[in-house]
């Protein structure tokens, strides 16, 4: 079974618009971790936020937030306000155990996200 | 920054010919990570390493093997480079920076391998 499944291969949002990108994960441990990546054209893996699995409110960081339905095993990123560089390949990830003892990351296939001006 | 160095950054080479990509960090983070990126696929762990000579495979491990002489290298080599080789290759470390215990992974630039 997969560990992370991202459903949508491509989305368009309009600018200015909030889009939600959607993730669902698959683990039997009660401790984990999950994380969004952004990836642009030019290549880089860039870390945008985190939510573990034990923390009570859902995270945020600027424009983005991670609506977390553990019981749902869903980790859904939610960009507000989208601009133009948002374009963007978009992967969910997850760390199955606590952090430190040697985990494994899994991730999804992506989400392109294209934002129309 | 975390300072990962990936080298080469972009390589061609012909089927059989042996490759070996490395990645240099310059603050003795304990985990270090081979990662390749496909189409379709995401990114997918080849191996990974918790120490000086302590490695695992990950979940595409097979053609590849890893090396960890150092703390600051972990060195991924093709023995035998195969076409299904050709693809992006990412070094990656578990980091925690600004948040307490996330843990989450930094990535170097990546290396893109071509094998014809």
């Amino acid at each position: 079974a997969q560990k992370i499944t991202q459903t949508q291969p491509g989305m368009f949002v309009q600018e200015k618009e909030a889009v939600t990108l959607d993730c669902t994960y698959d683990t039997s441990d009660p401790s984990y971790g999950l994380f969004w990546y952004k990836q642009p054209s030019s290549g880089e893996m860039i870390f945008l936020i985190y939510q573990g699995s034990y923390d009570q409110q859902n995270a945020t960081e600027g424009r983005y937030s991670l609506n977390f339905q553990k019981a749902r095993k869903s980790a859904n990123l939610v960009i507000s306000a989208s601009q133009l560089g948002d374009s963007a390949m978009y992967f969910c990830a997850m760390r199955e155990g606590p952090r430190g003892t040697g985990n494994q990351f899994y991730f999804g296939t992506g989400t392109s996200l294209t934002v129309i001006p | 920054d975390a300072g990962i160095t990936q080298s080469p950054r972009h390589k061609v080479t012909e089927t059989g010919t042996p490759v070996t990509l490395r990645c240099h960090q310059t603050e003795n983070h304990r985990y270090m990570y081979w990662y390749r990126q496909d189409p379709g696929h995401g990114l997918r762990l080849i191996h990974y390493s918790y120490g000086v000579k302590d490695t695992d495979k990950g979940e595409v491990s097979d053609g590849y093997s890893v090396s960890r002489s150092k703390t600051e290298d972990f060195l991924l080599t093709l023995e035998s480079a195969t076409s299904s080789q050709t693809s992006v290759y990412f070094c990656a470390i578990s980091v925690s920076r600004d948040r307490e215990n996330t843990g989450e992974l930094f990535f170097g630039e990546g290396s893109r391998l071509t094998v014809l």
